[in-house]
């Protein structure tokens, strides 16, 4: 079974600060995706950065950064110079690759204090 | 504005009547999903459309639930005989089949649905 776990139901950070995102997927699959999304309140979610598992490098966008550990199914997301507009809840999320089911995990609510 | 809409934003109706939501996703997308989220908890699949054809049903989706994309183009859900358990956003997402873009799954503001 395809399951995907975020342990932290929230987490608070200053602003300006750095804060890490916990995510761990169970999977027998070899090729698939991850992802982090972000939903801020009241908002469409939308996507924050995506990872190919066969690739070894880690993604980056901007201030947006991921720590993949493919042998410990672990998918991080870190968040550096934290801004008031990353108060959000944030999705990871899981695709086999060739299939089109999206996995979500149950988020992480994170507040960015000023 | 291109990107993916759903109609309408919040409906509110009484247990036992039946409601239609309608998403039109972006104009290039041929893939479409419907999602189902709960307070507190993240999407859970619900079924997802390439072009006209429905390739995927969730056991979520029960009898009740139908959905539909008749021209390729915009989607319907349609819940019948609502129940209170039913309450939740439904989201709508679409994404294009080949291309850099086609692991990316683009979002809608969903529906809110609240069965009284």
């Amino acid at each position: 079974a395809q399951t995907v776990t975020q342990s932290q139901p929230e987490m608070s950070v200053q602003e300006a600060e750095t804060v890490t995102l916990s995510c761990t997927y169970d999977t027998s699959e070899s090729d698939y995706y991850l992802f982090w999304y972000k939903q801020p309140p009241s908002r469409q979610m939308i996507l924050v950065i995506r990872q190919e598992a066969y690739k070894q490098q880690n993604a980056t966008e901007n201030r947006f950064s991921v720590n993949f550990q493919k042998a410990a199914k672990s998918f991080s997301l870190k968040i550096s110079d934290s801004q008031l507009g990353d108060a959000a809840m944030y999705f990871c999320a899981y695709r086999v690759y060739n299939f089109n089911k999206f996995y979500f995990g149950s988020g992480t609510k994170l507040n960015v204090k000023p | 504005d291109t990107g993916v809409s759903q109609n309408p934003r919040h409906k509110i109706t009484k247990r036992g009547q039946n409601v239609t939501f309608r998403c039109d996703p972006i104009s290039e997308h041929n893939r479409l999903y419907w999602y189902r989220q709960t307070l507190g908890q993240g999407p859970e699949f619900l079924t997802y459309f390439q072009n006209e054809a429905q390739l995927e049903k969730s056991r979520l989706l029960s009898d009740r639930f139908s959905a539909e994309r008749p021209k390729g183009s915009f989607s319907t859900l349609e819940i019948q005989r609502t129940e209170q358990g039913d309450s939740a956003m439904y989201l709508c997402a679409s994404s294009a089949e080949r291309g850099a873009l086609s692991n990316e799954q683009f979002f809608g503001p969903g529906t809110r649905l609240t069965v009284l």
